[in-house]
């Protein structure tokens, strides 16, 4: 039973490129969030999703930043035009669907830093 | 809006000590409260997770405890050992897309 699995683990990026974060959900789980953890601070609720819906973004800054989760295949998190102050740990979580506690399991994250 | 907050911010405790980690929450219509582990430039690791109908919850060494009326959560650590060393986090659940709001974190040393 393969855990919430995020790719790249660490991540460099010039400022002005564009950084993609993958996220794969533990198997039979549907919902999909993402975090921001910045130096020194906690984890910061981004983006809500399910399949090929996005629930709540009110986390999300409102330019640059984008999220998807396909039919098939992983979430994603897209930011463009990286600045410096993206530079942070980005966790993933998912949730089972169901009835039940709804606990989120998160992945391991990606580091992202923007030279 | 749900704020989560956490006292203290850092805490050094010689090893075998029992110790307590607070948090509370502004909003009490909460889900449930699930307290983690985060080691340094690691992910994290769930400990426990209380629903809003409980009361406590306990594995090994750890005992959390929620009281909703009070807005407050609890993690006792028992016989602190140099491996619980850690950032430990509480997340309240709350709102109607169950959002999940986080605490700035404990850091805990524990000296051997």
């Amino acid at each position: 039973n393969a855990g919430v699995m995020q790719n790249p683990r660490h991540l460099v990026r010039r400022r002005g490129q564009e950084a993609r974060l993958r996220c794969s959900p533990m198997k039979g789980h549907s919902h999909v969030y993402w975090y921001r953890q910045l130096p020194e601070e906690g984890l910061k609720f981004m983006v809500y999703l399910q399949k090929e819906n996005i629930i709540d973004e009110s986390g999300m800054p409102k330019e640059r930043f984008s999220a998807e989760f396909p039919k098939e295949g992983p979430s994603i998190l897209r930011i463009q035009q990286v600045v410096r102050g993206d530079s942070a740990a980005y966790f993933c979580a998912s949730s089972y669907p169901g009835g039940g506690t709804h606990e989120q399991f998160f992945g391991p994250g990606t580091r992202l830093t923007v030279l | 809006k749900q704020e989560v907050t956490q006292i203290p911010a850092a805490l050094s405790v010689p090893e075998g000590e029992n110790l307590v980690l607070n948090c509370s929450f502004t909003d009490s219509a909460i889900y449930n409260l699930q307290w983690f582990r985060q080691d340094p430039g690691k992910g994290l690791t769930s400990l426990l997770l209380i629903q809003s109908s409980q009361r406590e919850q306990t594995s090994g060494r750890l005992n959390a405890s929620l009281d909703k009326s009070s807005g407050r959560s609890t993690l006792y650590i028992a016989a602190s050992q140099p491996g619980d060393s850690a950032t430990y986090l509480c997340a309240a659940r709350s709102g109607g897309y169950q959002k999940v709001t986080f605490g700035i974190g404990t850091k805990l040393q524990v000296i051997p």
